[in-house]
């Protein structure tokens, strides 16, 4: 079946505009993560969906990050006011329930803030 | 803060030998626990996961152990293969401050797998 899908693969983008990003999961996961990966780093926590409802956003750097899944399937992470310090590989995973389950990642897309 | 982490950044191994990547971790509350491949450009990808009350888990090739008295996991990759060559991270999946675990992983920097022909 299909893996989790990830649009646009790349995004290059001027300080100061508005991006958003977006990731189909595994058709039926009710979980879906998003992390953030810098240069040689792991991946980084940003938010968690259960369903349509964002369960957890603590990762999020700030007000300038957003993100939804209004269906309960298809998210988009949303950043306003992009800055230099933002460039990094966005990483979408989902899961079959969340907790104790793997999560599959998809390719990310690579933003760069010129 | 709690932390995962990895004792060695670069692995370098010959063809059809046995790889081993080591992994610590300190967060105590940490129930499960995942091993991911990450080719360059590529998103990470699943390898393996083992659970807090195992301490050994098997694959195609692969095996985890959990030691959980010195909060220590592993990556056994047997005869391992040029294609194996990536950065390998673990991962894991601590209890929120509510007691529940949602999978909120948490990355260790990755060790740099190499393979020679």
């Amino acid at each position: 079946g299909a893996g989790v899908s990830q649009t646009p693969s790349n995004k290059v983008t001027e300080k100061g505009k508005y991006v958003e990003l977006r990731c189909d999961p595994i058709s039926g996961h009710t979980a879906l993560y998003w992390y953030r990966q810098s240069l040689g780093q792991g991946p980084e926590f940003l938010i968690y969906f259960q369903g349509t409802g964002a369960a957890d956003d603590s990762g999020l750097p700030n007000d300038r990050f957003f993100a939804v899944r209004p269906e309960g399937s298809v998210s988009t992470l949303k950043i306003q006011r992009t800055e230099r310090g933002d460039s990094a590989v966005y990483l979408c995973a989902s899961s079959s329930s969340g907790g104790r389950m793997p999560q599959y990642f998809g390719p990310g897309t690579r933003l760069l803030v010129l | 803060g709690e932390s995962v982490g990895l004792h060695l950044p670069t692995l370098s191994v010959q063809e059809g030998d046995n790889s081993i990547i080591n992994c610590a971790y300190s967060n105590s509350a940490s129930d499960y626990f995942i091993w991911y491949k990450q080719e360059s450009g590529k998103g990470p990808q699943f390898i393996i996961d083992i659970r807090s009350n195992m301490d050994k888990r098997q694959g195609q090739r692969v095996t985890v152990l959990l030691n959980k008295t010195v909060k220590h996991l592993s990556l056994q990759i047997a005869a391992t293969q040029p294609g194996d060559s990536a950065v390998y991270f673990c991962a894991e999946n601590p209890f929120n401050a509510g007691g529940t675990s949602y999978g909120k992983l948490t990355f260790g920097q990755g060790t740099i797998l190499t393979v020679h022909p």
